[in-house]
C-alpha cells in the first residue's frame, strides 16, 4: 500500500508571495492532518480535516488556509508568506476521526522563504 | 506552555544495551500517546502507541510505560542497534480534540558501535 505523498518536496518562494503545498493521504484514509516543524518550535498541529470538514485548527494565523476534497486529498495554502514560515510542512493520515488511531506521516514539503 | 515535555535533548547508548527515552505531559485530557522516530528531512515514522486505559505496551524491542498519576511515559529499546539512531518523539492526543496531536521537543538517540 503506497504511504502518504506529499508535493512538491521542496520549494523556494519570495516573501509576499502565496503557496500551495498537495497531500495524497493512504488508500482508505479519511483523516488528513498538517503539522509544521521548526527548528525553534518543533512540531506544531496547523490543521487537520475530515471528510471535506475541517475539524480542529491549531494556533496559526489566517494566512494559514487548508482544504480537502472528496477523494481525502488536501491541499494547504499559506498566503504573503513570511520569512518565518522557512519550515517543513508535514501531512498525516488517519484512518479514523478521533485521538485513538495512529497517523502516518509523509516525507513533507521543506519551503523556505527568501 | 508545553503540555509534552521530552527534557533530555539527546541520549547516547551502546549497541546492545538498553536505550531508555522519557516524555512528561501536563494535560490530563490526553488519552493516548505514541511514539515516532524521524530521520533528517523524512517525515516521523510510527512506532508504538498506548492507550490510558493501558499502562504497558510491547511490540518486538519496543516497550512503552505510561504512569498516569506521574504523567510520564517511556521508551525502552532493548537491545538498541545503531540503525536505531534517530530523533524521538513523543506525541499525546486527546480524544475530544480529533487528530490533533501535541509532541514534545524530540530527544536525539545515539547508538554507538
Amino acid at each position: 500500500k503506497a504511504g502518504v505523498t506529499q508535493t512538491p518536496r521542496y520549494l523556494i518562494k519570495t516573501r509576499g508571495q502565496q503557496v500551495t503545498l498537495s497531500c495524497s493521504p493512504i488508500s482508505g484514509h479519511r483523516s488528513v492532518s498538517w503539522y509544521q516543524q521548526t527548528p525553534g518550535q518543533g512540531l506544531q498541529f496547523l490543521f487537520e480535516y475530515f471528510s471535506e470538514t475541517q475539524r480542529n485548527k491549531g494556533n496559526f494565523p489566517g494566512r494559514f488556509s487548508g482544504r480537502q476534497f472528496s477523494n481525502s486529498r488536501s491541499e494547504m495554502n499559506v498566503s504573503t508568506l513570511e520569512l518565518g514560515d522557512s519550515a517543513l510542512y508535514l501531512c498525516a493520515s488517519s484512518l479514523k476521526a478521533g485521538g485513538s488511531y495512529e497517523q502516518y506521516f509523509g516525507p513533507g514539503t521543506r519551503l523556505t522563504v527568501t | 506552555d508545553q503540555q509534552v515535555k521530552q527534557n533530555s535533548p539527546s541520549l547516547s547508548v551502546q549497541e546492545g544495551r538498553i536505550s531508555i527515552l522519557n516524555c512528561d505531559y501536563t494535560n490530563s485530557m490526553f488519552d493516548y500517546f505514541l511514539w515516532y522516530k524521524k530521520y533528517p528531512a523524512e517525515g516521523p515514522t510510527f512506532l508504538i502507541s498506548i492507550s490510558s486505559i493501558k499502562d504497558k505496551n510491547e511490540d518486538g524491542r519496543f516497550t512503552v510505560f505510561l504512569n498516569k498519576s506521574a504523567k510520564h511515559l517511556s521508551l525502552h529499546i532493548v537491545p538498541s542497534q545503531p540503525g536505531d539512531s534517530a530523533v524521538y518523539f513523543c506525541a499525546a492526543s486527546a480524544d475530544n480534540a480529533g487528530n490533533m496531536l501535541t509532541f514534545g521537543g524530540g530527544t536525539r538517540l545515539m547508538v554507538k558501535p
